[in-house]
């Protein structure tokens, strides 16, 4: 079956620190990839999306993701954390067709002082 | 750009009572609109989708249905709620990139 996986459940760092959350998916065909965030108490908010082209998309908020077709990832990265980046992080890809988004079940992300 | 509307905000019910959860769309016409539930933990399950007026695709079999009775509105339901359908549910509408967009989402607790 179609899935998608975010590796890490819960990820904590200090500010400055850098940010790496994995996201891969299981589909062999042609992909629509996105990151969204959801902050506490707010909506989700798509953060950032790869439709074609240059593999390495640049998002809101200084993030960035990369697209790896050969390891099947979509890795978000952000060089350097903010205590406003505390959200939740959920990875998710349209597997072609008329098809709906799969989703990851999300990274929990606690910046720190 | 899109704008979703969920009501209520918020919702108690006892066990066993009936539910309709409100979802309405503005921006373009016949949008794809989808209904998802939120668990802690759990990510995202995709609960309905709907093509078009009347068009109802269900992922997940359970205690609830879904309706599509106006282009921009999508009505989630249920005829006898139980304990495990609390949660957070959320309506979404697809974007020309095949992004969604989501709405603000109802809180369901059951009791």
């Amino acid at each position: 079956a179609q899935s998608v996986s975010q590796h890490n459940h819960h990820v904590i760092l200090s500010e400055a620190a850098s940010l790496e959350l994995g996201c891969n998916y299981s589909y062999g065909g042609t992909v629509n990839l996105f990151w969204y965030v959801q902050y506490p108490g707010q909506h989700l908010q798509l953060l950032l999306k790869y439709f074609s082209g240059d593999p390495l998309v640049k998002g809101i908020k200084g993030f960035e993701a990369e697209f790896i077709k050969s390891k099947f990832s979509f890795n978000l990265r952000k060089p350097s954390v903010q205590w406003s980046d505390t959200a939740e992080y959920f990875c998710a890809v349209k597997m072609g067709g008329n098809t709906p988004l799969v989703f990851g079940k999300g990274t929990r992300l606690s910046v720190i002082a | 750009s899109q704008t979703i509307h969920q009501w209520p905000a918020t919702l108690v019910q006892p066990v066993g009572s009936p539910l309709s959860l409100e979802c309405t769309v503005e921006g373009t016409s016949n949008p794809n609109l989808y209904w998802y539930r939120q668990a802690a933990g759990r990510g995202l399950q995709l609960l309905f989708y709907s093509v078009g007026i009347g068009q109802i695709s269900s992922e997940v079999p359970q205690n609830l249905s879904a309706s599509r009775p106006q282009d921009r509105q999508f009505i989630l339901s249920s005829k006898k709620l139980l304990l495990s359908d609390s949660g957070f549910y959320l309506c979404a509408q697809m974007g020309y990139y095949n992004e969604q967009f989501f709405g603000p989402g109802t809180r369901l607790t059951v009791l």
